[in-house]
C-alpha cells in the first residue's frame, strides 16, 4: 500500500524557514515524480514544486520559485521542501504527492508573528 | 500557463440525484492531460478521474469524466452521502500544474 507522511511543519515568524519531508513507502520510490501542493484556509489546492526520478528535472510556481526548494534522497525514500524567507501567505495545509495520484494527510505550517 | 475555470463554484443536490461539474481551461489541454481529484475536509486529496475519462483504480463507475480540449466535465450519476466534497479539475500535462478553483458538492 502506497504511503505519504508529511511532517516538519508548525509556526515560524515571518521571514523564517522550515523544512518539510514526506515519507514514502509501500513503492519504489525512484521510480516516480514527486509533487508538493498546498492548501491556504479557505483556498483551494495550489501546485507549488515538482522533482523528477533521481532528483530533476525541478520546477516551481512561480509564487515559491527562489524561496523554497524541493529535493529528494531517494536511499531514505525521502521528500523535502526547504521553505526559506516565509510570508503569512504561506501559511497553508502542504501536501506531498506521487504523481497526484497518492497523496498524504498533510502537514500545517503558520506564518505569523 | 492555462487557466481552469470550474462551475458551478457551489452544486446543492440530493443524495440520488445526478451531478455535472464543468471545468474549461484558456487553451486546449494537451494530450487531454486533466485530472479530476475529490477532497473532503481533513482528508488527503484523492485522485478520481485521469487523462479526462478514466477511472483511477477503485473509483466507483458512478463517476465519469467526459471532454477534450478546452471543455471537460465531471458526472456523478447518482449521488451517495460519501460523495459531497470539493472537486478539482486539474491540468498535469506539463508545469505549472494548474488546479482549478474548484466546485463544492453540498447537500
Amino acid at each position: 500500500e502506497v504511503q505519504l507522511v508529511e511532517s516538519g511543519g508548525g509556526l515560524v515568524q515571518p521571514g523564517g524557514s522550515l523544512r518539510l519531508s514526506c515519507a514514502a513507502s509501500g513503492f519504489i520510490f525512484g521510480d516516480f515524480e514527486m509533487n508538493w501542493v498546498r492548501q491556504a484556509p479557505g483556498e483551494g489546492l495550489q501546485w507549488l514544486s515538482h522533482i523528477g526520478k533521481s532528483g530533476s528535472p525541478v520546477y516551481y510556481a512561480d509564487s515559491v520559485r527562489g524561496r523554497f526548494t524541493i529535493s529528494i534522497d531517494n536511499a531514505k525514500n525521502l521528500l523535502y521542501l526547504q521553505m526559506n524567507s516565509l510570508r503569512a501567505e504561506d501559511t497553508a495545509l502542504y501536501y506531498c504527492t506521487r504523481r497526484f495520484n497518492s497523496w498524504g494527510q498533510g502537514t500545517l505550517v503558520t506564518v505569523s508573528s | 500557463e492555462i487557466v481552469l475555470t470550474q462551475s458551478p463554484g457551489t452544486l446543492s443536490l440530493s443524495p440520488g440525484e445526478r451531478a455535472t461539474l464543468s471545468c474549461r481551461a484558456s487553451q486546449s489541454v494537451t494530450s487531454n492531460y486533466l485530472a479530476w481529484h475529490q477532497h473532503k475536509p481533513g482528508q488527503a486529496p484523492r485522485l478520481l478521474i485521469y487523462g479526462a475519462s478514466i477511472r483511477h483504480t477503485g473509483v466507483p463507475d458512478r463517476f465519469s469524466g467526459s471532454g477534450s480540449g478546452t471543455d471537460f466535465t465531471l458526472t456523478i450519476s447518482r449521488l451517495e452521502p460519501e460523495d459531497f466534497a470539493v472537486y478539482y479539475c486539474q491540468d498535469y500535462s506539463s508545469p505549472p500544474y494548474t488546479f482549478g478553483q474548484g466546485t463544492k458538492l453540498e447537500i
